[in-house]
Formats: C-alpha cells, structure tokens, sequence
C-alpha cells in the first residue's frame, strides 16, 4: 500500500521569507502523480501544485517549487517570500492511474504558521 | 462556473442514526470521490463513483454506502452512525477516472457531528 509521510506537524516562517516542508512516500509503482493541498480555515481543499513522476524538471508555480527526488522517494514544497495568506495546513498527496480508477493518499498535514 | 458544491454544510446527529450528505460534481466532470477527513489528520479515500457504479473503495465499513445519478452528482449515506463517524466529509471531482493527473477539485465540506 501507498503511505505519505509528513514528519513535520507545524512550521512557521517570517513574512517574506522562504520555508521549506518536507514529504516523503512509498510506492512500488513507477509513473504516478505528487500534489500538494493547502486547507486554510476553510476548510477547502486547495490545489498549490502538481508533479508527475515521469518528468525530471521540478513543477513551480510562482512562488511555490517542489524538489522531487523520485530515487528518494521525497517530495518537498518550497514557499518563497512568505505571505500571511500562506498560513494554513498544507497536504502532500500522492495519485497513481489504475484501470479502476484512482485515489488521493494523504499525508497527516503541515501547519504553517507565517509570523508578521 | 460552479464549482463542486456540497449540502448541507454542518448537521448533528445521534448515535445509531443515518445520514445522507450531497455532492454536485464540477461542471464537466463526471467522476466523484468522497474522504473522511477526522479533526487533526489527512483525508481518507471512503470510495469514487463513475458512470454511476463504485469503481473504488478505501477501508471503510459497509455502513458507509453510496450513489451517483446519472447527472453525475451524488450521495454518501451512513448508517448506525458512531460517535467516531464525527468528521468533515470531502467531495471531490474530477474527469474521467483512471486519468491520474486530471486535477482535482474539492468542495467546502460537510461537519457531521455525532452526539
């Protein structure tokens, strides 16, 4: 079975700083897909950047990156320049296709806190 | 464009009672996911519908059962609810299941408290 780590349940960066959030898994298979979900108080699920396992550059979307070390199996999201808005849980999730189809497996979540 | 809508937002219920929580998919989506999601810890698959059949299913018990209608929305029951069903439920929908890397959208959630 596909587990996902999170071994950091809370972080917290300066406004305007860059933080670093770490997520490793487990996997047999070879083609799959990494994601990272931010959950503000909200509560929604929100999208902050994808990955796919066949593709060796690393995804960044403004000011979110990811370094993925698929021999590693690690999968961390960088923040740059640190928002208040940042401030929520953020998920590392792993999908992989089946013909049945497919499911998300979540880490347990990242606080972050961003400090004024 | 809606996005995935989910009803109702917050219900209590007591011990042994059933429930029924709503999801209307994105539009032009056709796949639905449902996750438990307890106070503190990551979403748990319960099960995903296409083409209105359960095409897969976490670790979950039989009292967790559902549906999907043929305008692609659905439902999620509970049955005999325990004070550990106490949680946020999460839909999500995509397109086409099997297709990995289509993104995929949440909705806000569904609080079920069990007293």
């Amino acid at each position: 079975a596909q587990t996902v780590t999170q071994s950091q349940p809370e972080m917290s960066v300066q406004e305007a700083e860059t933080v670093t959030l770490s997520c490793t898994y487990d996997t047999s298979e070879s083609d799959y897909y990494l994601f990272w979900y931010k959950q503000p108080p909200s509560r929604q699920m929100i999208l902050v950047i994808r990955q796919e396992a066949y593709k060796q550059q690393n995804a960044t979307e403004n000011r979110f990156s990811v370094n993925f070390q698929k021999a590693a199996k690690s999968f961390s999201l960088k923040i740059s320049d640190s928002q208040l808005g940042d401030a929520a849980m953020y998920f590392c999730a792993y999908r992989v296709q089946e013909t049945s189809g497919s499911r998300l497996t979540f880490g347990e979540g990242t606080q972050l806190t961003v400090n004024p | 464009d809606a996005g995935v809508t989910q009803s109702p937002t917050h219900l209590i219920k007591t011990r042994g009672q059933q429930v029924t929580l709503r999801c209307s998919p994105k539009s032009g989506h056709d796949t639905v996911s449902w996750y438990q999601q307890a106070l503190g810890q990551g979403p748990q698959f319960i099960f995903q519908y296409y083409e209105e059949e359960e095409r897969q299913r976490g670790n979950f018990p039989d009292r967790f059962s559902g549906h999907q209608f043929p305008n692609y929305s659905s439902e999620l029951n509970v049955n005999a609810l325990l004070l550990g069903d106490s949680a946020l439920y999460l839909c999500a929908s995509s397109r086409l299941a099997g297709a990995g890397g289509n993104t995929i959208y949440f909705g806000e959630g569904s609080w079920l408290t069990v007293v």
